[in-house]
């Protein structure tokens, strides 16, 4: 099935640094989210974004909805140890084709 | 919290069998969307539920089925399982409403055997 390129696909994190993925598309999206989750859950709402060049905060957390509706970056600042987990990205077209479409993730670790 | 409950959690079947996974949703929701997870992947869209009558549906073949019940609960039945079907099946609810952001349930995590 389709599927989104997110990036990048891990990253190891050390507490206080400032983290970036991004998420691109060959279509365009009416909406676009991101989700995290962790072992043996289901994905949890971060940010929801609805327009074009919408910049939006949940805390630490930033996302923005790409002006050519094809992509979307999120960033997390001074991150924490509960920062760790697997980052989602999904697109949303709306409408009769409300599915989500998913990126592959973005797995956050704590450098060793 | 959702409010989006699953069961059952874990599911062990067999090959050939079928199998019947239960969604709640969220208080105030009226569409449930299905999505298959892989191990190491993310969701993929199984089909949309809303006012009882399947609103969209991914690729996936007949043998994954659903409903939709009076109350926007729903079910995910999948015939004739395939070792392939292993994997972790999320619901999702919303309300159609022309932003409809989607809340995930836990999961049922199948293995088919």
């Amino acid at each position: 099935g389709q599927q989104l390129n997110q990036s990048p696909q891990s990253m190891f994190i050390q507490e206080g640094e400032d983290v970036s993925m991004n998420c691109t598309s060959s279509s365009i999206f009416n909406t676009w989210l991101w989700y995290k989750q962790d072992p043996g859950e289901g994905p949890v709402l971060l940010i929801a974004l609805y327009k074009a060049g919408e910049l939006t905060s949940n805390g630490r957390l930033t996302a923005q909805f790409g002006i050519t509706r094809k992509d979307s970056f999120l960033n997390i600042s001074a991150s924490i140890p509960s920062d760790v987990g697997i980052y989602f990205c999904a697109g949303q077209r709306g409408g009769s084709q409300g599915n989500l479409i998913f990126g592959k993730g973005t797995k956050l670790s704590v450098k060793p | 919290e959702t409010g989006v409950t699953q069961s059952p959690t874990h599911l062990i079947k067999t090959r050939g069998q079928q199998v019947t996974l239960r969604c709640s949703s969220q208080s105030g929701h009226n569409t449930v969307s299905w999505y298959q997870q892989a191990l190491g992947q993310g969701p993929q869209f199984i089909f949309q539920y809303y006012r009882e009558e399947e609103n969209g549906r991914g690729n996936f073949p007949p043998r994954f089925s659903g409903l939709q019940f009076p109350n926007y609960s729903s079910e995910l039945n999948v015939n004739a399982l395939e070792l392939d079907d292993s994997a972790l099946y999320l619901c999702a609810s919303s309300y159609a409403s022309g932003q409809e952001t989607q809340y995930f349930g836990p999961g049922t995590r199948l293995l088919v055997l």
